[in-house]
Order: C-alpha cells, then structure tokens, then sequence
C-alpha cells in the first residue's frame, strides 16, 4: 500500500475541458513534488512545494496550475491541455525540502494516467 | 546540471540468477546521494537502494547492493537470487540532498525481465 494517495487513477479529458488531480499523505511530509512520466521515459520534475509554498517551476506551461491548500493535500489543475500532454503523473513527498537524515527518500504515489483527447 | 545515463534499455535474465544494472553518472558536486528505483507495473516508483557519495561501504539491501566506483562515476545495481517480482523498470537518480528532496535526475531506466 502507497501512503501517498493520488485520485483519480485514471482521467480522460477533451482540450477544452478543466479537471484537478488530487495528491494526499498524511505523513507529516512538508515537501510535495508533482512529476511528468511518459511511457518508458523517466519522470521530469514538474513542481516542487515546501511549507505550502511553490518552491520550485520546471518551467511548466501556465496550462498547469498546481495548488497546495494545506500541509497533507496537492492539487494539479488542468485546463486547455494538448495531446502530447498525455503521460502519468507522480506525485511524491519528503519530510522536508532540504533533509539529510537518511532515512528520508521520496514516497510516491501510484500516479494518474492522463489521457488527452 | 547532472546528467545520469542508463546504457541497457532491456536485460532478460532467469529466475534464481544474479544480474548486474549498471549507471554512470555525471556531476561537479562533491556531495551527492545516488538511488535506485523499481517501477514495477503498478506503477509506484519504489525506493530500492540508496547510496551517500562521502561513503566509500557499499551499501546492501538484502538481495540488492551496489557497486560504487566515485572516481569512474559508476553506480551499478546487483540483484541477487533474482525472484519473478523483481520485473519492473529500474531507474538510476542522483541528488544532491540526503531524500532526493530538491528534485531527483533520472537515468533513462532498464526494463528487467526475469523469466521464469
């Protein structure tokens, strides 16, 4: 079982169409990170929050708003995507940005298949 | 910037072998955390093994250990007494902070197959 949980699993949305992903962990993590994945290509980072706040933008189109209203919950708002949008996106979070402990690898979530028609 | 280069999109090997996964990487750091992930089908990428580069030990898992070779850049993954579950996408990261907290840089993976 993943402890950090992503909804919906699958979504299926037209060009002109506005949906949310929806990321949750309730591990006390202050770091949550959205990541692109197509098929058989590694995952490219998207966005990164520390303490609630927009950390880092890969530079990500503006067509992509993410959103973390609280500490537990991440939110990936979608609207006018392309096809070539179409890709699994991660979510993953860490007890802090900068943490050194050891025992504090990224927990991912199982991701949402994005499909863009 | 860091880049990481996997050099085997696919290896196949039988139940019960071993099988070594290799990765080089680049970096000007001099103090970086490398990792293994496992993708498997389910699609969650799963912290296999993880490596601090100020540490000459290599470090194990139980069937899973790396060899570190710092001054070549060199990170390869050894999967003993391979199982059937150990098929998945396997991912080579490298960061600089201890959790991969500040983003990971991603090798382009290895598909793993173990064949029964």
């Amino acid at each position: 079982d993943t402890e950090v949980t992503q909804t919906p699993k699958h979504l299926v949305m037209g060009m002109t169409n506005k949906k949310s992903l929806k990321c949750e962990q309730h591990m006390g993590h202050r770091a949550m990170y959205w990541y692109k994945q197509k098929a058989k290509k590694p995952p490219e980072l998207m966005f990164v929050y520390s303490y609630e706040k927009l950390s880092i933008n890969e530079s990500v189109p503006s067509r992509f708003s993410p959103e973390c209203p609280n500490s537990s919950l991440l939110n990936l708002h979608l609207h006018a995507l392309q096809p070539e949008d179409s890709a699994l996106y991660l979510c993953a979070s860490s007890p802090t940005l900068s943490d050194r402990r050891p025992n504090s690898p990224l927990h991912f979530g199982n991701g949402t298949r994005l499909t863009v028609t | 910037a860091q880049t990481v280069t996997q050099s085997q999109p696919e290896m196949s090997v039988q139940e019960a072998e071993t099988v070594t996964l290799s990765c080089t990487y680049d970096t000007s750091e001099n103090n970086y955390y490398l990792f293994w992930y496992k993708q498997p089908p389910s699609r969650q990428m799963i912290l296999v093994i993880r490596q601090e580069a100020y540490k000459q030990q290599n470090a194990t898992e139980n069937r899973f250990s790396v060899n570190f070779q710092k001054a070549a850049k060199s990170f390869s993954l050894k999967i003993s007494d391979s199982q059937l579950g150990d098929t998945a996408m396997y991912f080579c990261a490298f960061s600089t902070s201890g959790g991969g907290a500040d983003g990971l840089t991603f090798g382009k993976g290895t598909h793993l197959i173990i064949q029964p």
